[in-house]
């Protein structure tokens, strides 16, 4: 079955600092990759995806993100943190071979900002 | 153009209480989705429909839960007998086709069991 894994449920970071959120996904077939944002009392916005292209993928707000079939990983990053990124990150799976191309979540990390 | 809509934005009801929750997707799109986002987590798979044919209900914790499409546009989860543990936020995500593409989410509703 396809899972995904979001090591650290929180994560801080100071203002200007380097941001990595971790993610690894289990799939037997490379699979489609999604980072989702979540602010308070809204719904997910979507960041980047990697749809079998380019294994770097660059998002919005400047996140980025790099597939790496070995590791079964898809790490989200940004150079320099800003107070407005605090938010929860999701990383999601949607299984080539599903015909209903549901995502599969993983359980969130919250990025605190640190002033 | 408008984004996924859903309502109400906060429910409370008593257990036992039906409840009737809305999704308006983005205008034109086959594909609907409904999860369920318990405290903490992250959301879950409910049920899939394209157009108002619901493909995959494999994510629908019990028979209280049921949800339908009956358009092709608007979709209504409605949750009978309501329990406790039924307290989640619902989202609803549309998409544009019927292959992997991404999904838009609307902003969820909050539902509260007593």
């Amino acid at each position: 079955a396809q899972s995904v894994t979001q090591l650290g449920s929180h994560v801080s970071v100071s203002e200007g600092a380097l941001v990595l959120l971790r993610c690894n996904y289990s799939s037997s077939v490379p699979p489609y990759l999604f980072w989702y944002v979540q602010y308070p009392n809204q719904g997910l916005q979507l960041l980047l995806k990697y749809t079998s292209a380019a294994t770097l993928v660059k998002g919005i707000n400047g996140f980025e993100a790099e597939f790496k079939k070995s590791e079964t990983s898809f790490h989200l990053t940004k150079p320099s943190a800003h107070m407005s990124d605090a938010a929860e990150y999701f990383c999601a799976v949607s299984p080539m071979t599903s015909g209903t191309y549901k995502y599969i979540f993983g359980t969130g990390t919250r990025l605190k900002v640190l002033a | 153009g408008a984004g996924v809509s859903q309502s109400p934005r906060y429910k409370v009801a008593k257990r036992g209480q039906d409840v009737a929750l809305r999704c308006d997707p983005i205008s034109g799109h086959v594909s609907l989705f409904w999860y369920q986002q318990a405290l903490g987590q992250g959301p879950e798979f409910l049920t899939y429909f394209q157009n108002e044919a619901q493909l995959d209900k494999s994510g629908l914790p019990s028979d209280r839960f049921f949800a339908e499409r009956p358009e092709g546009s608007v979709s209504t989860l409605k949750i009978q007998r309501t329990q406790q543990e039924d307290s989640a936020v619902y989202l609803c995500a549309s998409s544009h086709g019927t292959v992997q593409e991404t999904q838009y989410f609307g902003p969820g509703t909050r539902l509260l069991v007593l």
